[in-house]
């Protein structure tokens, strides 16, 4: 069966300073992995998926298969990046997505 | 820039009663979902629908759920009797390939 763990419910950073939201699953199949975002009182929004190897707002996250990981990562953390932060997995030839529990990353001005 | 809609944003309803959550996708979308997240808890996938018949469902979609795209517009959810465990947050989202575009949800209380 598909997993999505986040074992970070919380953290918090400082401005300036690199941040590493982490994220691993577990699934048999070729999984598509997605990192969604969500802001104070706004709804749930991709802020990138992995085939697509976009940086988006500074961050970044690479598909590692040997540690099935997806971590997202960003250098230098800003205040606007405090938000809630959901790694989601797409099973091959599904359309629905498996969500991690989410990361609360609190930037520190 | 277009968004998925959903009403209302806050429902409260007494156990055994029937609700529908109505969410408008974006209007060339072709795949539309709905989600629930119970308070603390992960987004979790209640069920997909595809050319107007449910593509894919989760366990949690059991008889007393059920969803419908009556006009083909809206996309509603419809709780038979609900029971307090109902309670969540119920997003709805909508793709026209892989990504998926969420609603703002609507939030759930069964007293």
């Amino acid at each position: 069966a598909q997993r999505v763990t986040q074992p970070e419910k919380l953290l918090s950073v400082f401005k300036g300073a690199p941040v590493e939201l982490k994220c691993n699953y577990s699934y048999s199949g070729s999984p598509e992995l997605f990192w969604y975002v969500q802001y104070s009182r706004q709804r749930l929004q991709l802020l990138l998926r992995h085939i697509s190897r976009e940086s988006i707002k500074g961050f970044t996250a690479d598909l590692n298969k040997g540690e099935t990981s997806f971590h997202l990562k960003k250098p230098f953390a800003q205040e606007e990046d405090s938000a809630m932060y959901y790694c989601a997995l797409r099973q091959t030839g599904a359309n629905n997505l498996f969500f991690g529990t989410g990361t609360r990353l609190t930037v520190i001005p | 820039e277009p968004e998925v809609t959903q009403t209302p944003s806050h429902q409260v309803t007494q156990m055994g009663q029937e609700v529908i959550l109505r969410c408008v996708p974006i209007s060339n979308h072709l795949y539309f979902y709905w989600y629930r997240q119970i308070l603390g808890q992960k987004v979790e996938f209640l069920v997909s629908f595809y050319n107007n018949e449910i593509s894919e469902k989760s366990e949690i979609f059991d008889d007393q759920f059920s969803v419908e795209r009556p006009d083909g517009s809206n996309f509603t959810l419809k709780i038979r009797s609900t029971k307090l465990e109902d309670s969540a947050m119920y997003f709805c989202a909508s793709s026209l390939e892989e990504t998926q575009y969420f609603g703002p949800g609507t939030r759930l209380l069964v007293l």
